[in-house]
């Protein structure tokens, strides 16, 4: 079946554009996770919904970043004023129990 | 002390040989513990979980946890240059459910020089 997609697989923007990534999970998975990871490092934890809701956003770094998952499926990862330090993949990742598969990523540059 | 530590390498290992990867972990409360497999550009692929105490193999892969040292590791047998990768460790405490965040240590570069 299908995986997880993850659009745009690139994005270029300019410090202070506003910028969203969405992600589709796969079909009937309840749980969907964003991660970022940057260059030579381990994937960090953004946010994770359960269903509709928010269970755990402790990984965002601040409150420019938003992410929404409004009909339980499709997510929305919303960064505002972006900075270049926001450069980096940002992973999406879905699960239905324990193990979780991830996206092909989008890669934001900001600059 | 980070949470997920892992040697970042180059680990080099002929073709043929066994691969070993290790990797510790500082939460006594973690559960769930995988191996994903990133492929440059790519995004990770998982390849192993392991719940408990002990080893589990798949294929030419094999998981060891030992959560009294807090140690997990991934052994590749008949190692392919094909394996040539970054492996990454990941623990999750998800306080008794399924769900929860994944930590990931940095990722062990290996390479399979034929």
């Amino acid at each position: 079946g299908a995986g997880v997609s993850q659009t745009p697989s690139n994005k270029v923007t300019e410090k202070g554009k506003y910028v969203e990534l969405r992600c589709d999970p796969i079909s009937g998975h309840t749980a969907l996770y964003w991660y970022r990871q940057s260059l030579g490092q381990g994937p960090e934890f953004l946010i994770y919904f359960q269903g509709t809701g928010a269970a755990d956003d402790s990984g965002l770094p601040n409150d420019r970043f938003f992410a929404v998952r409004p009909e339980g499926s499709v997510s929305t990862l919303k960064i505002q004023r972006t900075e270049r330090g926001d450069s980096a993949v940002y992973l999406c990742a879905s699960s239905l129990a324990r193990e979780q598969f991830f996206g092909p990523g989008t890669r934001l540059t900001v600059l | 002390q980070k949470e997920v530590e892992q040697n970042s390498g180059p680990l080099s290992v002929p073709e043929g040989a066994i691969a070993s990867l290790n990797c510790t972990y500082s939460d006594r409360g973690s559960q769930s513990f995988f191996w994903y497999r990133q492929y440059s550009g790519k995004s990770p692929e998982l390849i192993m979980s392991i719940y408990s105490n002990g080893d589990k193999e798949d294929g030419r892969f094999t998981a060891q946890l030992n959560k009294a040292s807090q140690y997990v590791s991934l052994l590749i047998r008949d190692s392919q240059p094909s394996d040539s990768a970054t492996y990454l460790c990941a623990v999750k405490n998800a306080g008794g459910t399924s769900y929860g965040k994944l930590t990931f240590g940095q990722g062990t570069i290996l390479t399979v020089h034929p």
